[in-house]
């Protein structure tokens, strides 16, 4: 079966710790993204990337990382220069300007 | 920059129909998505516009004026697992990228 997924569902981790949250597709999408979303809002952009290789800052970039070296895999890193880290966090793929997939999400506490 | 528009929460009762609107302003408008959140769950599509007009999807609607910068969601009748977020979205070619509203809350009543 053809999906996006995300791992792992929750996680914990303490204050001044980097951590990074997986996602991978097998839907051959070439666009991939990530979105924070806090409780009673929107998605905020975080980081998005058209192919491989090559990646775009968000709304929201500043404390967060990615890489893209595989079409399937855009993981991102919460840094610890991320002063609010504890968020719902989604990745979605899609192609080209079609609707975006997403993944089932990771929910990140920082204590 | 874009600005999304949203009514924060509707109420409805099972049976019914209703209407979310979203107000958008951007400039490099290629389409307007709409999504359903069901709480704690992944968002999942529900419509795309294009062009002007009425695209209709079953128990779902959804209407876009370009040129008055509105869209619509209409659901009829409702149903229990019809109460979700719905978020709109606007993609922006020149940016290559869609920025979401707040989502509005929809509460189905018995």
């Amino acid at each position: 079966d053809g999906g996006i997924t995300q791992s792992p569902k929750y996680l914990f981790r303490k204050e001044g710790q980097n951590v990074t949250l997986s996602c991978e597709q097998n839907l051959n999408h070439d666009a991939m993204y990530w979105y924070r979303q806090d409780p009673g809002q929107g998605l905020r952009l975080i980081y998005y990337s058209q192919i491989v290789n090559d990646f775009q800052k968000g709304d929201i970039a500043e404390g967060y990382s990615v890489s893209r070296e595989k079409k399937e895999s855009f993981p991102l890193t919460v840094t610890s220069a991320q002063k609010n880290p504890t968020a719902f966090y989604l990745c979605a793929s899609s192609i080209g300007t079609n609707e975006q997939y997403f993944g089932p999400g990771t929910r990140l506490t920082v204590t | 920059g874009q600005n999304i528009d949203q009514p924060t929460e509707m109420t409805a009762t099972e049976g019914a129909i209703v209407q979310i609107n979203c107000t958008y302003q951007t400039s490099g408008f290629n389409g307007l998505f709409w999504y359903q959140q069901h709480a704690g769950e992944a968002p999942t599509f529900l419509s795309y516009n294009v062009l002007d007009g009425l695209e209709e999807k079953g128990r779902f609607s959804s209407f876009l004026s370009r040129s008055k910068g509105y869209s619509y969601l209409l659901l009829k009748e409702l149903q229990m697992k019809d109460s979700a977020s719905y978020l709109c979205a606007v993609y922006n070619t020149n940016a290559g990228k869609s920025t979401f509203g707040d989502g509005t809350t929809l509460t189905v009543k018995p």
